[in-house]
């Protein structure tokens, strides 16, 4: 079968590091990705990876480990904008290429 | 600049009517999507469609209808047949289905059953 977890809620103080974590379980890879959320509005793209390692975009990362079918997104610097959900989705080759998508990660950034 | 646009950003039905979400793109994308997300749980599939005159039933299809008339525009209706329609639904847009690319959303139109 195919599923994909993440924690529910995150907190984290501005200015400080935090890693989202994110695992999933599928028989047919083809790349993972990290958007974000804002409460109310439509989710933006944040990053993909399809091969193992490290993607950095400015203050965001993200992570990819297929052999342990696991992935993160980690966010440095936290600002107070950075609070919102963030859903991770891998693409599923045996689904016609659809996204399966993760419930979220809501972070709450504390001053 | 392009984009997708969803309207309303609001809707509110009484039990037993049908509404229709629209859903436009300036993109030039040929495949679309539409989802329904509600607290808790992970974007759920509803209907998509990777070209023009065509569309596939997605994980929760039931009390839903759509049509794709135009490479632009992908409708969706909910009908009366949907039994607990109040959620918030997002339509995407990809450049091709069978792509790595990622999806450009809407900004989502939230629809209440009063």
């Amino acid at each position: 079968g195919q599923n994909i977890d993440q924690p529910t809620e995150m907190t984290a103080t501005e200015g400080a590091i935090v890693q989202i974590n994110c695992t999933y379980q599928t028989s047919g890879f083809n790349g993972l990705f990290w958007y974000q959320q804002h409460a109310g509005e439509a989710p933006t793209f944040l990053s993909y990876n399809v091969l193992d390692g490290l993607e950095e975009k400015g203050r965001f990362s993200s992570f990819l480990s297929r052999s342990k079918g696991y992935s993160y997104l980690l966010l440095k610097e936290l600002q107070m904008k950075d609070s919102a959900s963030y859903l991770c989705a891998f693409q599923a080759l045996d689904s016609n290429y659809q996204l399966i998508w993760g419930a979220g990660t809501k972070l709450i950034i504390k001053p | 600049d392009g984009g997708i646009t969803q309207s309303p950003k609001y809707l509110f039905r009484k039990e037993g009517q049908n509404v229709t979400l629209s859903c436009e793109q300036n993109l030039n994308h040929d495949a679309m999507y539409w989802y329904r997300q509600d607290p808790g749980q992970g974007l759920r599939l509803i209907y998509y469609s990777q070209i023009v005159n065509d569309f596939q039933k997605g994980d929760i299809a039931e009390g839903y209808s759509v049509s794709r008339e135009k490479k632009e525009s992908f409708p969706l209706t909910v009908t009366s047949a949907q039994k607990n329609p109040t959620a918030f639904y997002l339509c995407a847009s990809k450049e091709g289905a069978r792509t790595n690319y990622g999806y450009t959303f809407g900004s989502g139109t939230r629809l209440t059953v009063v």
